[in-house]
């Protein structure tokens, strides 16, 4: 089965700080990605990346950074945290071997005071 | 008009029920299908995965592609209590392509 694993699942912040959102995978994916998803808005695509240390803009990117130096990880970055960053972050990973279907994490969610 | 519509809900079914969830989409050229079941707080787990048109059967669920009619549906048979979830369908083009997200059909089946 594939594993998708965030490393929080729930995170309190305050206002201004770094937050950092880590993922691994365990299936060799190529593509991983990062969504957050509120209520009446949907799944919304924040970043995604096809190749180590390759990153490409999804939706809404502004207030967001991503990395990845190692195919299985994927961290998503909030430099400075604002309350309207409070969500449900969710990981996710894909390969075009296996008809890009998307294997997600189990979400964290964040609230930013 | 949204690239994938899906009717939010909620719909609420006895235990037992037929369900069927149903999504809309616009592009003619998406081909790769899938339908995504997401508990309360949760990640979205794969359910179904369909290419092109036709059906496919998976226990009590079924998931049905009308290309003609841009027109996909998921059926549930003897609904279960634990069927209770958001469904997501989603679907793209070719498997390099971006993945498109419905905003999801929230179900709530009654014992």
């Amino acid at each position: 089965d594939v594993k998708v694993t965030q490393s929080s699942r729930y995170l309190v912040k305050r206002t201004g700080e770094k937050v950092f959102l880590e993922c691994v995978q365990d299936m060799d994916h190529e593509n991983m990605f990062w969504y957050r998803q509120d209520p009446g808005l949907g799944l919304r695509l924040i970043y995604f990346s096809y190749d180590v240390k390759m990153k490409e803009k999804g939706d809404i990117p502004e207030g967001y950074s991503v990395s990845r130096e190692k195919k299985e990880r994927f961290s998503l970055i909030l430099e400075s945290a604002s309350t309207n960053q409070t969500s449900m972050y969710l990981c996710a990973s894909s390969s075009h071997s296996s008809g890009n279907t998307i294997y997600f994490g189990e979400g964290s969610w964040l609230t930013v005071v | 008009q949204k690239e994938v519509e899906q009717d939010p809900g909620p719909l609420s079914v006895p235990e037992g029920a037929i369900v069927s969830l149903n999504c809309t989409y616009s592009n003619s050229a998406f081909q790769y299908f899938m339908w995504y079941r997401q508990y309360s707080r949760k990640g979205p787990e794969l359910l179904m995965y369909t290419y092109s048109s036709g059906n496919k059967e998976d226990g009590r669920f079924t998931a049905q592609v009308d290309k003609s009619s841009k027109y996909i549906s998921l059926f549930i048979r003897d609904s279960q209590p634990s069927d209770s979830a958001t469904y997501l369908c989603a679907m793209s083009e070719t498997s390099y392509d971006k993945v498109i997200f419905g905003p999801g059909t929230s179900l709530s089946v009654i014992p």
